[in-house]
């Protein structure tokens, strides 16, 4: 049971928006600690997406955005495009387990 | 370009130890927080342990305290895992990543098997 709570799967259609929900608590999430997203493309090592809850790092295109609200966050995929079948994982730092968490990830299938 | 390549991972039986090493190139090892990270297989992320540039702040997560040592040596930037008494549940591919908040660059990967 992962701390961060993330639906098991979405999907969507190609061209279509997405969005992926991370849920946490007031000990994570809801005590403003930031939100970070990976992708995981199956075989692959994760990689940074977004980070400090709306961040891209340079190289990730802009139809990846994210947002954080109270004591959740979302990711959301615009235009989607068969190469974003992935994982994606969320991650903050909780402060009554004193450490980085992680959601339990979610797999991402373009129609 | 940032390089971490793991390596060190092999298999193991149950109480046995091993050792995970991650060359890092690319950006000014020094200062930085490591981190190593790993994912069981089939399974989720955690977050194992983090070291600070100087190597004077260190955390594990609870599921390796006691058993895990994490150390760098700046001077040929390396980051290292020794992990002892290990467990079945410590089988997944362990990661090093740059950084203590957030991954901002992972390697590859090393897979570490703990099975008799």
């Amino acid at each position: 049971q992962s701390v961060l709570t993330q639906p098991p799967s979405v999907s969507g259609a190609s061209g279509q928006r997405v969005t992926i929900s991370c849920t946490g608590s007031s000990s994570n999430i809801g005590a403003g600690y930031d939100v970070h997203w990976y992708q995981q493309i199956p075989g692959t090592a994760p990689k940074l997406l977004i980070f400090g809850n709306t961040n891209r790092p340079s190289g990730v295109p802009d139809r990846f955005s994210g947002s954080k609200s109270g004591t959740s966050a979302s990711l959301a995929i615009t235009g989607l495009q068969a190469e974003d079948e992935a994982d994606y994982y969320c991650q903050s730092y909780d402060s009554s387990l004193s450490g980085a968490v992680f959601g339990g990830g979610t797999q991402l299938t373009v129609l | 370009q940032v390089q971490l390549v793991e390596s060190g991972g092999g298999l193991v039986k149950p109480g046995g130890s091993l050792r995970l090493s991650c060359a890092a190139s690319g950006f000014s090892f020094s200062d930085f927080y490591m981190s190593w990270i790993r994912q069981a297989p089939a399974k989720g992320l955690e977050w194992v342990s983090y070291i600070s540039s100087s190597g004077s702040t260190i955390y594990y997560a609870d599921s390796v305290k006691g058993r895990f040592t994490i150390s760098r040596d700046n001077a040929k930037n390396s980051l290292s895992l020794q992990m002892d008494s290990l467990r079945a549940e410590d089988t997944a591919v362990y990661y090093c990543a740059k950084g203590y908040k957030y991954g901002s660059n992972w390697g590859q990967g090393t897979l570490v098997t703990v099975s008799s």
